[in-house]
């Protein structure tokens, strides 16, 4: 069974930073591309970074560029989001995403077969 | 950014009924286009990719259609398990983007 399993979230305030982990189980997790995606109070899902299955490739959407890093250790089969400079609009449930595209077959799918639970950041003073 | 905009917002109907929801891309995106399933207080579930294809274990009372620029998803016979907010995402050129979501709530 696939499992995606974030921690990490926990309240920080403004400026600050934090690292979530997703750790991964129930498929070769070297050979997937594993994103990050979040979602704020009440409203919908936003995308934030993708790494390639070997890490050599990382992408970012412009709002997370310079404040958020991706990284991965697959000998632990676990994947990182440092962030940093943390502001109140980054409040929400980060999600760790799975690629449904083997690497085999290029290094993004671009979509999704399975979910993590969430973890819930909250920025504030 | 390739802009995805979901129509309605929300809906409403009843058990046994059959909805549609649609997904515009603001430019071509060939069939790179997901749906989403997410239950309040729940993480998505994934539930068709490339436009058309279902994930495996989700019944085929969804469907998918679409290609370019309009997409649809359809949920035929609605059960109370199916009230829930609906997302599409474009693949197609990166960042992915998704849809502004759909609720489909009970009539």
């Amino acid at each position: 069974e696939v499992q995606l399993v974030e921690s990490g979230g926990a309240l920080v305030q403004p400026g600050g930073s934090l690292r979530l982990s997703c750790s991964a189980s129930g498929f070769t997790f070297s050979s997937y591309a594993i994103y990050w995606v979040r979602q704020a109070p009440g409203k919908g899902l936003e995308y934030v970074s993708r790494i390639s299955s070997n890490g050599d490739s990382t992408n970012y959407a412009d709002s997370f560029k310079g404040r958020f890093t991706i990284s991965r250790d697959n000998s632990k089969n676990t994947v990182y989001l440092q962030m940093s400079s943390l502001r109140d609009e980054d409040t929400a449930v980060y999600y760790c995403v799975k690629d449904t595209q083997h690497s085999a077959y290029g290094a993004y799918g671009g979509t999704f077969d399975f979910w993590g639970q969430g973890t819930l950041v909250t920025v504030s003073s | 950014d390739i802009q995805m905009t979901q129509s309605p917002s929300s809906l409403s109907a009843s058990v046994g009924d059959t909805v549609t929801i649609t997904c515009r891309a603001s430019q071509g995106i060939s069939n790179y286009l997901a749906w989403f399933q997410q239950k309040p207080g729940k993480a998505p579930k994934s539930l068709i990719y490339a436009a058309s294809s279902l994930q495996s274990g989700v019944p085929s009372k969804f469907s998918g259609s679409g290609s370019g620029t309009d997409f649809t998803l359809t949920i035929s016979s609605l059960q109370p398990e199916d009230f829930a907010t609906y997302y599409c995402q474009q693949y197609n050129r990166h960042p992915l983007t998704f849809g502004g979501g759909t609720k489909v709530e009970i009539k």
